[in-house]
């Protein structure tokens, strides 16, 4: 169980292109979702936070305008990184939770999605 | 606020092997979560363990074991008799456990240990 997926693994992109990514929860309802960049031999960098049905919370520092957040449903959130310029290829991870009587929620991640912008 | 430290970048061992991976964390909160995750070449994070900052047992869970020393504000992590599978990244995270519905706690990452296991 708590399995979540993103779409796509890689893509490589035209600088000046938008790019979407979706992260799905496949066998649970995700109250939360979160978005997470990760460079090369680093750690992971929260990015935002998104709740289902409302507007995500994003970290000091990440462009908000730059990154569009949407969490239609439970069960799937799209980062899209707008006008993508080399400078956003990285590796980019979501994770989903599920809501219970603590938010003690264990987060589940993604297998993650390569951006390489040219 | 709350911090987490993983000393050791890199630990590289022999098949066999047992490794011992550091994490020492810093929270104000009385109440909290310590997680343990896996990161293999594949890039996936794989959960590995949840522990509540009321509960100090050590866990054991097949070849991995986890020591949990409040006093000391560690939470340490071995993989005994290591196999060239558990080649990886591990990061060790920390949480509060915050009381309220739908407020998604957020993960205070360390900065990950490197585990290379040589055949």
């Amino acid at each position: 169980g708590a399995v979540v997926s993103q779409h796509p693994s890689w893509v490589i992109c035209k600088s000046g292109t938008s790019v979407k990514i979706e992260c799905r929860s496949l066998d649970f309802q995700a109250t939360t979702m979160f978005w997470y960049r990760q460079f090369p031999k680093q750690s992971l960098m929260l990015m935002a936070t998104s709740n289902e049905g409302s507007k995500a919370t994003y970290e000091q520092g990440v462009e908000k305008d730059k990154f569009l957040i949407n969490h239609a449903s439970l069960t799937l959130s799209t980062l899209t990184v707008t006008s993508a310029h080399p400078e956003d290829s990285s590796f980019y991870i979501c994770s989903a939770s599920m809501e219970g009587p603590l938010t003690t929620d264990t987060q589940y991640f993604g297998p993650g999605t390569r951006l390489t912008v040219l | 606020a709350q911090k987490v430290t993983q000393a050791q970048t890199e630990i590289s061992v022999v098949e066999k092997e047992d490794v011992t991976l550091d994490c020492v964390y810093e929270t104000r909160d009385t109440t909290y979560y310590l997680f343990w995750y896996k990161q293999p070449p594949s890039g996936e994070l794989v959960f590995l363990i949840r522990r509540n900052s009321f509960d100090e047992q050590n866990e054991i869970s097949g070849r991995y074991s986890w020591n949990f020393q409040k006093s000391t504000s560690s939470f340490n992590f071995t993989i005994t008799a290591s196999q060239v599978v558990d080649s990886a990244v591990y990061f060790c995270a920390l949480s509060e456990a915050k009381k309220i519905k739908a407020a998604g706690n957020k993960l205070t990452f360390g900065g990950g240990t490197r585990v290379l296991v040589k055949p």
